[in-house]
């Protein structure tokens, strides 16, 4: 099946460092998301991206989506504490295939 | 995006018990899904909830253990049967969403999620 390989799984920084992450696959996806969680919460949908090469940002967060349609980058720029969590990307194929796959995520610790 | 609620919000049950976790959505949807999430992990699909027709179950979850009821277009259950501690996961549903795009090409919103915990 699909898998999706996401790194750093972990990332300790300083409050107003930038901070990048990344995912890729062995298969093709239409659709790449990335979403946040935070304790206690269920994970929020940060971006989505739909074209091959697409770079969309939200706030201090850019992400893009690799020419391949195998991987995909989050950016998140000046980091502030409460950027502390756990990042996700998913991909979905799209169609008769919308089912979602998931990174195994990345832990960001922000420190103040 | 649509507001989803999720009950209990965390549990704590003996082993051999059964629980239902509800899904509260404040739009009509076509699709719900059903996640468990390990501690430390990332989600797993566990099935697939059609309005009006049987739960699609995802290789290694089986209706006996996790039966689905999807009632009518905005509300769904998930029981967690029989629980052992390996059990003990956060429960996530999720619904498309999104403005412009036939639902299977939706990015999946999810609720709080429900944390189990089995002794």
């Amino acid at each position: 099946g699909q898998q999706l390989n996401q790194s750093p799984q972990s990332m300790f920084i300083q409050e107003g460092e930038d901070v990048s992450m990344n995912c890729t696959s062995s298969s093709i996806f239409n659709t790449w998301l990335w979403y946040k969680q935070d304790p206690g919460e269920g994970p929020v949908l940060l971006i989505a991206l739909y074209k091959a090469g697409e770079l969309t940002s939200n706030g201090r967060l850019t992400a893009q989506f690799g020419i391949t349609r195998k991987d995909s980058f989050l950016n998140i720029s000046a980091s502030i504490p409460s950027d502390v969590g756990i990042y996700f990307c998913a991909g979905q194929s799209g169609g008769s295939n919308y089912k979602l796959t998931f990174g195994k995520g990345t832990l960001l610790t922000v420190n103040p | 995006s649509a507001v989803i609620s999720q009950k209990p919000s965390r549990d704590i049950c003996q082993r051999g018990t059964s629980l239902t976790i509800q899904c509260q959505v404040d739009s009509q949807v076509t699709m719900m899904f059903w996640y468990r999430q390990q501690p430390g992990q990332s989600l797993t699909l566990i099935a697939t909830a059609n309005q009006g027709s049987e739960a699609t179950y995802e290789s290694g979850f089986v209706i006996d253990k996790f039966p689905i009821s999807r009632p009518n277009l905005t509300f769904s259950t998930l029981t967690v049967s029989n629980m052992s501690p390996e059990d003990s996961s956060i429960y996530l549903c999720s619904v498309p969403g999104g403005q412009g795009r036939d639902w299977r090409n939706q990015p999946q919103h999810f609720g709080d999620g429900t944390r189990l915990s089995i002794l």
